[in-house]
This record gives C-alpha cells, structure tokens and sequence, in this order.
C-alpha cells in the first residue's frame, strides 16, 4: 500500500520556539494532506485539511496562526508549531489521500511525531 | 462527532478469533465502513473497508450487516501483536475520516 512518512518522530523543544513535522507521500501524490492531533489516552483530532498549492482549512477551535500548514507540493506537507507550550506537547500524525483504484478516496497515515515541549 | 458505536474494550485469546462489533445505525447509503487499527504510540493502520458487502483480505473479514446497520470485523487467528485500539469509521467518497475512541483489543496469551 502507499506510504506516508513523518520526520522527526520525536521532538523536544523549549518553551516559546517553533518546530517543524514533515509530512511525505513516498509512493504517491497526494491532492490532500490532514493533519491530526492526540493526546495520551484519547482518539485522534483532526486538525486541518490541506490541498496542493492551497490555503489549508482549520477545524474549529485550532488556531491557524499558531499551527501553520504548508503543502506546496504533492508529496510534502509541513505542520509548524509557532510558540510552542508544555499545552501543545501531544502525537502529531498527518495522512494523505490521492486518488484510490476503488474510488473511496483512501487515506493513508504516517507514524506521527510525538512532540514534547519543556 | 463519530458516527459509530464501538465496546470500549474487549479481550481476546491467542489464536482465538477476534469479533469486534461496531454499531452505524445512521449510515448512509453512499458511506463506507472502514477499520482502522493503532498499535501504541504509533500511526492508524488501515485494515479493511466495505460498502454492503462482506470483504476479506490478508488481514481480516469484514462482515457487514443487510442492512448495513451494524458490522464485525473478524481477526481470524489473533495474535500479541493485534493488541491494539480498533476503530471503526463511516465514511462518504471525499468526506474526513471522524475517529471515535475505538475498541481497545487486548489479545491474552
């Protein structure tokens, strides 16, 4: 099946600085990266939807100017951090889509990146 | 909010099949069923997914309801390495995959 990579797998960083998650399709294009966010013994939220070359959407409540998405090609979308806080330590893990062979618009998730900030 | 009701947790002798129920009383006629699984601390894994009808891969059976109401997905042969948190999503072409807390899988040696 496709695969999604996710560099780093964990980060630890400071109060008050910014880190950056990629995000890569390794054996596809993908038309539409989501970015999702989990916090120890809870399920996954998505956080945002981005298209290639678009500005990405932000579920409610994920502030847009802290957790900046760029997807400026079809195999690489970042997620960065601004202003990180012990608040924002959690499992970052994105997908990607592209078009499936069934026609179901598959979704494929990458390993996540556990981000702990001190 | 998910569209899914699942056990919170289930356990599972090595060897034994798995049945993990999953309740979609709602579901419409062009969401899929899809199952996901995610072993500690690491990305959802795809399993399988179906429209009405059952689905068999290397991986599990998905046996779906006729009217599409409920569905189990099957483990086979379950071993250690299946103990994980199961999570059963409905899901329309183009529509964002919504996870709901999911079954967590103990399987027992």
């Amino acid at each position: 099946g496709a695969v999604v990579s996710q560099h780093p797998s964990w980060v630890i960083c400071k109060s008050g600085t910014s880190v950056k998650i990629e995000c890569r399709s390794l054996d596809f294009q993908a038309t539409t990266m989501f970015w999702y966010r989990q916090f120890p013994k809870q399920s996954l939220m998505l956080m945002a939807t981005s298209n290639e070359g678009s500005k990405a959407t932000y579920e409610q409540g994920v502030e847009k100017d802290k957790f900046l998405i760029n997807h400026a090609s079809l195999t690489l979308s970042t997620l960065t951090v601004t202003s990180a806080h012990p608040e924002d330590s959690s499992f970052y893990i994105c997908s990607a889509s592209g078009e499936g062979g069934t026609g179901a618009y598959e979704q494929y998730f990458g390993p996540g990146t556990r981000l702990t900030v001190t | 909010d998910a569209k899914t009701t699942q056990p919170p947790s289930m356990d599972c002798a090595e060897g034994r099949a798995a049945n993990l129920p999953c309740n979609h009383s709602t579901i419409s006629g062009n969401e899929y069923v899809y199952w996901y699984r995610q072993i500690h601390s690491q990305g959802p894994q795809y399993i399988i997914h179906g429209l009405k009808n059952n689905e068999t891969n290397e991986m599990a059976s998905l046996i779906i309801t006729e009217d599409r109401k409920s569905s189990t997905l099957i483990l086979p042969h379950a071993t250690l390495r299946d103990t994980a948190v199961y999570y059963c999503i409905v899901r329309a072409y183009g529509q964002n995959f919504v996870f709901g807390p999911g079954t967590r899988l103990s399987v027992l040696p």
